[in-house]
């Protein structure tokens, strides 16, 4: 079973710290990650997304991968009360027969920020 | 900026209605995509359509159906609605088709549905 595996938190950071957001996935050929947000009551929100050439930098946001070991990491630096939400992780997994790809949501990760 | 637009914010049906659920998007995407979100199961794609008058199933078709007329227009059919399909519902939208759904292009979603059968 192809997966996208997220911890569920709540993690919780104080105000002005670096929260780090992992997902793991099971499938090696994956290419494209992406990450968003979503708020209480609202839709998800296309954060960043990076392929599997190389990590991304936007603003307080880094999003990073680790090929080898299967996971992709979100960073937030400098963490807002603003931020706080549930983050969710979308990775391209291959389907059973192997012959396409599919955009796979983890179930995502609650973030609360504390002033 | 790209737009998804779903027709309703909140919804309350009956059981055994006919329910219509429509989506519409401005930026040409030729993807687009039908999901349900409920506590503890997360996203569950529900059908797709990669090209005007084209369907495919997602993980969870029973129950519904899709129209696909104009490639900005998607909308989601349920049945004969049941109470179990009380849950919210999201429309997303992404550039081109190519070695799969979206496989490596950002989906775009809009801002919900909350549908409850009663």
């Amino acid at each position: 079973q192809k997966e996208v595996e997220q911890n569920s938190g709540p993690l919780s950071v104080p105000e002005g710290a670096i929260a780090s957001l992992n997902c793991t996935y099971s499938d090696r050929g994956s290419q494209s990650f992406f990450w968003y947000r979503q708020y209480s009551g609202k839709s998800p929100e296309l954060i960043m997304f990076i392929y599997s050439n190389g990590d991304k930098e936007d603003g307080r946001f880094t999003a990073q991968l680790n090929k080898a070991s299967q996971y992709v990491s979100l960073l937030i630096r400098d963490s807002q009360p603003s931020d706080s939400a549930t983050y969710l992780c979308a990775v391209t997994l291959r389907n059973s027969g192997g012959s396409n790809y599919k955009l796979t949501f983890g179930k995502g990760t609650l973030l609360t920020v504390n002033p | 900026d790209v737009k998804v637009t779903q027709s309703s914010r909140y919804l309350v049906k009956r059981t055994g209605e006919k329910v219509f659920l429509e989506c519409v998007q401005d930026m040409d995407h030729e993807n687009m995509f039908w999901y349900r979100q409920d506590p503890g199961l997360g996203l569950r794609l529900i059908y797709f359509s990669y090209d005007v008058k084209m369907k495919e199933k997602g993980d969870i078709p029973e129950g519904y159906s899709v129209s696909r007329e104009k490639k900005e227009r998607f909308s989601l059919i349920l049945e004969s609605a049941s109470t179990n399909q009380t849950s919210m519902y999201l429309c997303a939208s992404s550039l081109y088709y190519s070695a799969g759904v979206g496989s490596n292009q950002p989906q775009h979603f809009g801002d919900g549905t909350r549908l409850s059968i009663l």
